[in-house]
């Protein structure tokens, strides 16, 4: 079964409006889970890394201030689109490493968000 | 940084066909490597793994992959393809110091004709 979860599972919203997307890790605990972004026919591009208890790790040329991460929790981080626009339509998936050491990582099942 | 390239966009291919996806990264360390499948409409799923050891590695439903250290690949077959094996592939590296994230290539989609 499904061990990463994210919601909403789609999202419409207008142009200007902020969105919160939640991923959560269903029965185990991370202190670390990664948001990606896909574009259609494309690959997944990791836009940052959700640390439980600090900030956020925002990769090359991603905003910190329009993507706003929060891990809450040792189960919980969301991704906020402030200020939404029509380009941040896309596909938004959370994953979370389980185990330590050499780990696998599990994929929440993503979130589709369109910008009107 | 590594990078990871699949070069084979879209393939198609008859049921019972073999199959080989090809992958290739860029990084001079160690690294864990990794394929996973997107079914249509579904999240992503790990097929197989290589951290260490055999570089012929066994996955899920038939699928396997070879590590060449010397040609920087990890390429995955599998003997006869079926239609359910319509799918994203995606092929992943890790940079094995301690850092999770995953850099994934662009992905090949398969088609299985019936």
């Amino acid at each position: 079964g499904a061990v990463v979860s994210q919601h909403p599972s789609r999202v419409i919203c207008k142009s200007g409006t902020s969105v919160k997307i939640e991923c959560r890790s269903l029965d185990f605990q991370a202190t670390t889970m990664f948001w990606y972004r896909q574009f259609p026919k494309q690959s997944l591009m990791l836009m940052a890394t959700s640390n439980e208890g600090s900030k956020a790790t925002y990769e090359q040329g991603v905003e910190k201030d329009k993507f706003l991460i929060n891990h809450a929790s040792l189960t919980l981080s969301t991704l906020t689109v402030t200020s939404a626009h029509p380009e941040d339509s896309s596909f938004y998936i959370c994953s979370a490493p389980r185990g330590g050491g050499r780990y696998e990582q599990y994929f929440g099942p993503g979130t589709r968000l369109t910008v009107t | 940084a590594q990078s990871v390239s699949q070069h084979n966009h879209h393939v198609i291919l008859s049921e019972a066909a073999s199959l080989e996806l090809g992958c290739n990264y860029s990084y001079g360390g160690t690294v864990n490597l990794f394929w996973y499948v997107q079914y249509p409409g579904q999240h992503l799923q790990l097929l197989l793994k290589y951290f260490s050891g055999d570089p012929l590695v066994k996955g899920i439903k038939g699928f396997e992959a070879e590590f060449i250290k010397s040609k920087f690949s990890f390429n995955l077959r599998k003997p006869s393809v079926q239609w359910s094996d319509t799918a994203e592939y995606f092929c992943a590296v890790n940079a094995d110091f301690g850092n999770e994230k995953l850099t994934f290539g662009t992905g090949t989609r398969l088609t299985i004709i019936p």
